[in-house]
């Protein structure tokens, strides 16, 4: 079935450092992508998606792009601040449930930035 | 605008009971989705409901059910609780059908304790 594979953390960082976070899915077609971030004691909030190949979304400073020949999605920002701190959710919407709320989302990634 | 807001926001049971939990959606949305949040198995797809329908389901006991009313409001229901259903329950609302292109708002969840 489909699903996503994140990275490992926590990613601990210090401020104005460069942060990757790896995501790679499995699913059939083309399925949208999406990076949540959820900071403590919040729900989540949607950061960046991309819902065809080589798209790339953005938001805040956080990029990643639709890498269809890699099946990835990894995030990325040039410089993070303390601020965020949170944890990062890769996730997917098959292209089969593309008008559902379905989401299958991966094991999450903490990251930790020191000033 | 206000948010999406779930009740109560932690709430503490024990096995063999039952429980409710509600979701309203931010003002206009008719969709909404709930996910269930635990350490060992991240986020999972619970079901889907727009217009009072459901539109999709993910795989969990008939244990697990929900409805949405006519202004949208929906509540889930888990009967015969067992200790592995601890989790923090999400909602997610929006606009329309779909997550696949369309931006879901996540709540700040109902902390769930089985005892």
């Amino acid at each position: 079935g489909d699903s996503v594979t994140q990275m490992e953390g926590p990613v601990t960082l210090s401020e104005e450092a460069f942060l990757t976070i790896n995501c790679t899915y499995t699913a059939t077609g083309y399925p949208s992508l999406f990076w949540y971030v959820q900071y403590p004691g919040e729900g989540l909030q949607l950061l960046l998606k991309a819902t065809k190949a080589d798209d790339k979304g953005s938001n805040k400073g956080f990029e990643a792009t639709y890498r269809k020949e890699t099946t990835s999605f990894h995030l990325e920002k040039g410089s993070v601040q303390v601020s965020d701190s949170a944890v990062y959710f890769c996730a997917l919407t098959p292209q089969s449930s593309s008008n559902t709320g379905k989401l299958i989302f991966g094991q999450g990634t903490t990251l930790q930035v020191k000033p | 605008k206000a948010g999406v807001t779930q009740t109560p926001r932690y709430l503490i049971k024990t096995r063999g009971q039952q429980v409710t939990l509600s979701c309203s959606p931010i003002s206009g949305h008719r969709s909404v989705s709930w996910y269930q949040q635990t350490p060992g198995q991240g986020l999972q797809f619970l079901f889907e409901y727009f217009s009072e329908t459901q539109r999709n389901k993910g795989n969990f006991p008939g244990r697990f059910s929900g409805r949405q009313f006519s202004n949208s409001r929906s509540e889930m229901n888990v009967s015969t609780l067992e200790l592995g259903d601890s989790a923090l329950y999400l909602c997610a609302s929006s606009l329309t059908e779909g997550a696949g292109k369309r931006k879901l708002f996540f709540g700040s969840g109902t902390q769930l304790s089985v005892l």
